[in-house]
C-alpha cells in the first residue's frame, strides 16, 4: 500500500486567498510530482523534485510554486487564488535506484481545489 | 518535447470483448514505460515495462513494449464492466521526469 498522503483533499476558498496543498510521503523516496487535472481531462505535469532543494518546472505552465526542504515533503503553494486554478491537484513520488531501475509512481489521492 | 500520445482516445465495447490500448511514445532517454487504471480518483497502478519484447501480465491484463517502434500495448481480454475506466500510459525520461499520455476512456458495456 503506497504511504503518501494529500491534505486537504477537498478545498472551496474565495479569490485572492493563499493556500497550500500539503503533500507528505514516506517511502524515502527521491522523486516527487504536482499534477493539474481536470474533470476527465488528462494529466498535466506542473513541478517536479528530484531531491531535497531541488524543484523544477514541469510541462503545463503553473502560477504555484512548490518547495522541496525535507524528503518526505512537498507542498505546493497558489500566493493568491484564481477561479483559473480550479482543478484537481494530484501528488506523486518515486524512486530511482540507478542504471535504468525505477518503482513506479505512487500517488495520492488528490486535492480537489474550487476557488469562487 | 517530451510527448506521449495515446490511442484510441475513447472506446466502447461489450462484456467479454477483448480490447488493444495503444501508447506510442517520442521521449529523450528513455527509462520506463507504465500503465495505469484510473476510475475516479488516483490512477492505480498496473505494469512497470522496462525491456522490449517481454510480456507483463496480471490475471486478464497484459502489456509489452518495444522500444525499436516506441510504442507499447495493454491489452484486456474478456473485459467486464469494472474495467471501465481511464488507462494512462506513463514514461520516465530523462532527469525522471514523469511524462503522461491524455488516457483512453474504456467504457465497457454489460
Amino acid at each position: 500500500e503506497a504511504d503518501i498522503y494529500q491534505t486537504p483533499r477537498y478545498l472551496v476558498i474565495g479569490t485572492g486567498k493563499k493556500i497550500t496543498l500539503e503533500c507528505s510521503q514516506t517511502m524515502g523516496h527521491d522523486k516527487m510530482y504536482w499534477y493539474q487535472q481536470d474533470p476527465g481531462m488528462e494529466l498535466h505535469l506542473i513541478h517536479y523534485s528530484y531531491g531535497v532543494n531541488s524543484t523544477e518546472k514541469g510541462d503545463l505552465s503553473s502560477e504555484s510554486t512548490v518547495s522541496r526542504i525535507r524528503t518526505e515533503h512537498f507542498p505546493l503553494t497558489l500566493e493568491s487564488a484564481r477561479p483559473s486554478h480550479t482543478s484537481q491537484y494530484l501528488c506523486a513520488s518515486s524512486e530511482y535506484s540507478g542504471q535504468g531501475g525505477n518503482t513506479e509512481a505512487f500517488f495520492g489521492q488528490g486535492t480537489r481545489l474550487t476557488v469562487v | 518535447e517530451d510527448k506521449v500520445v495515446q490511442s484510441p482516445l475513447s472506446l466502447v465495447v461489450h462484456e467479454g470483448d477483448t480490447v488493444t490500448l495503444n501508447c506510442s511514445y517520442e521521449v529523450t532517454n528513455f527509462r520506463s514505460l507504465l500503465w495505469y487504471k484510473q476510475e475516479k480518483k488516483a490512477p492505480t497502478f498496473l505494469f512497470m515495462l522496462t525491456s522490449s519484447g517481454i510480456e507483463k501480465k496480471s490475471g486478464r491484463l497484459s502489456s509489452i513494449l518495444d522500444k525499436k517502434e516506441l510504442f507499447s500495448i495493454l491489452n484486456i481480454t474478456a473485459t467486464q464492466t469494472g474495467d471501465s475506466a481511464v488507462y494512462l500510459c506513463a514514461v520516465i525520461a530523462v532527469a525522471q521526469k514523469l511524462v503522461f499520455g491524455q488516457g483512453t476512456r474504456l467504457t465497457i458495456n454489460p
